[in-house]
């Protein structure tokens, strides 16, 4: 595609409700990242891919934090039992390879209530 | 953690003013980069900068690292309402992957 996606853009959900945020990375981009950003921060980055392989997912805060991208494009991340805390902005990225630039999506902004 | 951090946090200018933005990090870096967001948008590339390298341009963008300092800043020439936005830096750590790790932004206000 033209750019990068995500869905849904917005999302409220209730404290101990499961979420799926999705990500669809620029078409040719063999490596997609996932960062969580709070309000007035900076992003921190969560994992990433280098196609279907996921080698880094030192940044996922806990275990209810978990990323898929089976056949190496589209990619989603879900929180299960969502706590309060995990109100942010979830920013996903691609880049050509892993020494390139990143380019963001829009972000998806999630309101655990 | 954040790596980086800018300098100042919020800066408010006059259209036709140069902004200058800094940033500081932590450990030795592979390069660094600076993001632009603006109000409910996504993070978008304005320049990366390598570490052999010691100055950039791009535009009304100048760029420069001194990585003795561990610090960098960006200038932004003539400025633009439009230019109004928070600026990050973001630095791709040597021996740490391919992570971003990213300040806490400078918040520009340009003034028509």
């Amino acid at each position: 595609g033209a750019g990068v996606s995500q869905s849904p853009r917005y999302k409220v959900t209730k404290r101990g409700q499961d979420v799926t945020l999705r990500c669809d990375p620029i078409s040719s981009h063999a490596t997609l990242y996932w960062y969580q950003q709070a309000l007035g921060q900076g992003p921190e980055f969560l994992t990433y891919f280098n196609y279907e392989a996921q080698p880094d997912k030192s940044g996922l805060p806990s275990d209810r934090f978990s990323a898929e991208r089976p056949e190496g494009s589209i990619s989603t991340l879900t929180i299960q039992r969502t706590e309060q805390r995990d109100s942010a902005m979830y920013r996903c990225a691609s880049s050509l390879s892993r020494q390139e630039t990143q380019y963001f999506g829009p972000g998806t902004r999630l309101l655990v209530l | 953690s954040q790596q980086g951090e800018e300098d100042p946090q919020a800066l408010s200018i006059q259209e036709g003013e140069n902004a200058t933005m800094n940033c500081s990090y932590k450990t030795s870096i592979n390069n660094l980069q600076w993001y632009r967001q603006n109000s409910g948008r996504g993070l978008v590339h304005l320049i990366l900068i390598r570490s052999n390298e010691r100055e950039k341009h791009s535009g009304r963008l100048r760029v420069t690292l001194d990585t003795s300092k561990k610090s960098s800043s960006l200038l932004i020439t003539a400025s633009r309402a439009a230019d109004t936005a928070s600026y990050f830096c973001a630095t791709r750590r040597n021996n740490a992957g391919n992570m971003l790790t990213f300040g806490g932004g400078t918040r520009l206000m340009v003034k028509p």
